[in-house]
């Protein structure tokens, strides 16, 4: 049982908008920045998102986030066969007994 | 270019002990915190174990606690995590990974190695 919570799966065609959601609680997301991660079928993960909605180099546009109160989503736009992967959120908490938290991922099918 | 590359994994009995080593290059590893990240066979992430960039302070996860040390070798740009009292529900990839300064997240990942917990 993951901490924050992610729909199990997600779909689009090409050239579409799809969106992923992650919610929290005011421990994590509340209080603390949100992180997007994408991980390609067999390799590890890859920073997509950081505070909430900034973007690494290299990152294209077509990528973005938002937070609200408890929850944060993940956007993608004009979707591509190469976006199909697993993407995870996370986000620092303030619980003592824990540290950084992780959704339970999100699998995005490009259809 | 950042690398973080891990070695160490393999089959073990459980019960039994494995000692992971990442090793870093391309930055300045002294001056980051680490972390290890381990994901169960098509399971999702999680956090295990995090030190920060003198070693002076560590996180583990209460799934792992009592039975797993990390420490590092900034001298050799290495990281370590010493696992024992393996169990089956140890058995995911472990992944070392580079905690961004500035609240910029785990912003680089191994490649990972493979731990398998088994008789």
């Amino acid at each position: 049982q993951s901490v924050l919570t992610q729909p199990p799966s997600a779909s689009g065609t090409p050239g579409q908008r799809v969106t992923i959601s992650c919610s929290g609680s005011s421990s994590n997301i509340g209080s603390n920045y949100v992180y997007w991660y994408q991980q390609l079928p067999g390799t590890a993960p890859k920073l997509l998102i950081y505070k909430n909605n900034q973007r690494p180099s290299g990152v294209p546009d077509r990528f973005s986030g938002s937070k609200s109160g408890t929850s944060a989503s993940l956007a993608i736009s004009g979707l591509r066969s190469e976006d199909e992967a697993d993407y995870y959120c996370a986000a620092w908490d303030d619980d003592l007994s824990r540290d950084v938290v992780f959704g339970g991922g999100t699998k995005l099918t490009v259809l | 270019e950042v690398q973080l590359v891990e070695s160490g994994g393999g089959l073990v009995q459980p019960g039994g002990s494995l000692r992971l080593s990442c090793a870093a290059s391309g930055f300045s590893f002294s001056s980051y915190a680490m972390s290890w990240v381990r994901q169960a066979p098509g399971k999702g992430l999680e956090y295990v174990s995090a030190i920060s960039s003198n070693g002076g302070s560590t996180y583990y996860a209460n799934s792992v606690k009592g039975r797993v040390t990390i420490s590092r070798d900034n001298s050799k740009n290495t990281l370590f995590l010493q696992m024992g009292s393996l169990r089956a529900e140890d058995m995911a990839v472990y992944y070392c990974a580079r905690v961004g300064i500035g609240a910029v997240g785990i912003d680089y990942w191994g490649q990972g190695t493979l731990v398998t917990v088994s008789s």
